[in-house]
Parts: structure tokens; C-alpha cells; sequence
């Protein structure tokens, strides 16, 4: 059964740091990985996606990496804002056909100004 | 915007009690998952419709059901609640098997 954790599960920074979130997941068969973002009490926004082929996708000031052998990922935000407060989920296909995503918990981020 | 709407917004209902959510997506999104997501959780998949039949499911008792019309709507019913249903509910919409899925903002269901 997949599972997938993220570390911090919370992450308090000043405006302007890098940061780097972590994501884990326990079955290395998998057929993408995404990352989201979820606003307080609000639904999912895709930041990025990863094919298990890919190493890596960049969408402005981010970057997701993907090490499919070792189950890892990481969400690397540059020059963070207060904006981007919000939090981080990641997310693991099995397939693309009946299964689903399998969530992680999340990191909440707080980008103080 | 996701194109992607969901009533209620927010939503108490009592234990035992029967509740309804309902999911409107895009003109094309014959494809359809609901997700369960408990404060301070990562959303869980329930199930996915596509063409109005269920064709996935996650590890959620028959209590938790669906429907999905042909008009790209959809519902989910869940019958008997428990304290522990109280949760976000989340629908995402997608053409077929189109990678990129498209979340409603939710409903919010409380049971007392």
C-alpha cells in the first residue's frame, strides 16, 4: 500500500529565503507525481507535475525534483513571498486509469514579510 | 478558477442523518473523483466515475455512493453519517484519462 509523508509538516520562513519541502512515498511504481497547493479552506491548485520518467519540472520560482529509486521528491521555492503562504501537498499516481492520487499530509507554509 | 463548482459550501448535518454533495464540472470532463480530506489530512481518494459508472474506489465503506450524469455533474451520497465523516469534500473533473485534473473549492461538512 502507498504511502507518502511530508517533512516539515509545518515551515515558518522570512520573506525572501529559499526553502526546500520534502516528500517520501513507500512504492516506487508510480505514474507521476504532483505537487499542489491548497489555500485555508479552499480546493487544490496543480503547481507542478512530474512524469516517473522526469527529474525535475520548473515553473518560474519553483522547481520539483523527482527521485523515483529512492521515493523522494522535493519542492524548492526561491525568493519566497508572503503569498506563497499556503500549504504543500504532494501527490503520487499509481495509474491513470481507476486508481486515484494518494495524498500526503501536507506542509503548511508561512512566508512572514 | 477551475471551472469546477461544488454546492453546498458549507454543510451540519446530525449523526445517522443522510447527506448530498453535488459537483458541476466542465462542458467535456466525463471523468469525475471524490476526495475526502479531514482537518489537517491530506485529501483521500473515495471514488471516480467515468461515462456514469464507477470505475475506482478507494477504501471507503458502501455507505459512501455516487452518481454521475450525463449533463457532467455529479453527487456524492453518503448514508448514515458518523462523527468522523465531518470533513472537506473535494471533486476534481478531467477529460477521460487527460493527466491534468481540475479541483472544485469543496463543501465542508460538519456532523454533530
Amino acid at each position: 500500500k502507498q504511502e507518502v509523508t511530508q517533512i516539515p509538516a509545518a515551515l515558518s520562513v522570512p520573506e525572501g529565503e529559499n526553502l526546500v519541502l520534502n516528500c517520501s512515498f513507500t512504492d516506487s511504481a508510480i505514474y507521476n507525481l504532483q505537487w499542489f497547493r491548497q489555500d485555508p479552506g479552499k480546493g487544490l491548485t496543480s503547481l507542478l507535475l512530474i512524469q516517473s520518467s522526469q527529474r525535475e519540472q520548473t515553473s518560474g520560482r519553483l522547481n520539483a525534483s523527482l527521485d523515483k529509486s529512492s521515493g523522494r521528491s522535493t519542492l524548492y521555492i526561491a525568493a519566497s513571498q508572503p503569498g506563497d503562504s499556503a500549504t504543500y501537498l504532494c501527490a503520487v499516481l499509481r495509474d491513470n486509469y481507476g486508481q486515484n492520487f494518494v495524498f500526503g499530509p501536507g506542509t503548511r507554509l508561512s512566508v512572514l514579510p | 478558477e477551475t471551472g469546477v463548482t461544488q454546492s453546498p459550501t458549507h454543510l451540519i448535518k446530525t449523526r445517522g442523518q443522510q447527506v448530498t454533495l453535488r459537483c458541476s464540472s466542465q462542458s467535456g470532463h466525463n471523468t469525475v473523483s471524490w476526495y475526502q480530506q479531514a482537518l489537517g489530512q491530506g485529501p483521500q481518494f473515495i471514488f471516480q466515475y467515468y461515462r456514469e459508472e464507477e470505475n475506482g474506489r478507494g477504501n471507503f465503506p458502501p455507505r459512501f455512493s455516487g452518481l454521475q450524469f450525463p449533463n457532467y455533474s455529479s453527487e456524492l451520497n453518503v448514508n448514515a453519517l458518523e462523527l468522523d465523516d465531518s470533513a472537506l469534500y473535494l471533486c476534481a473533473s478531467r477529460i477521460g484519462t487527460e493527466e491534468t485534473q481540475y479541483f472544485g473549492p469543496g463543501t465542508r461538512l460538519l456532523v454533530l
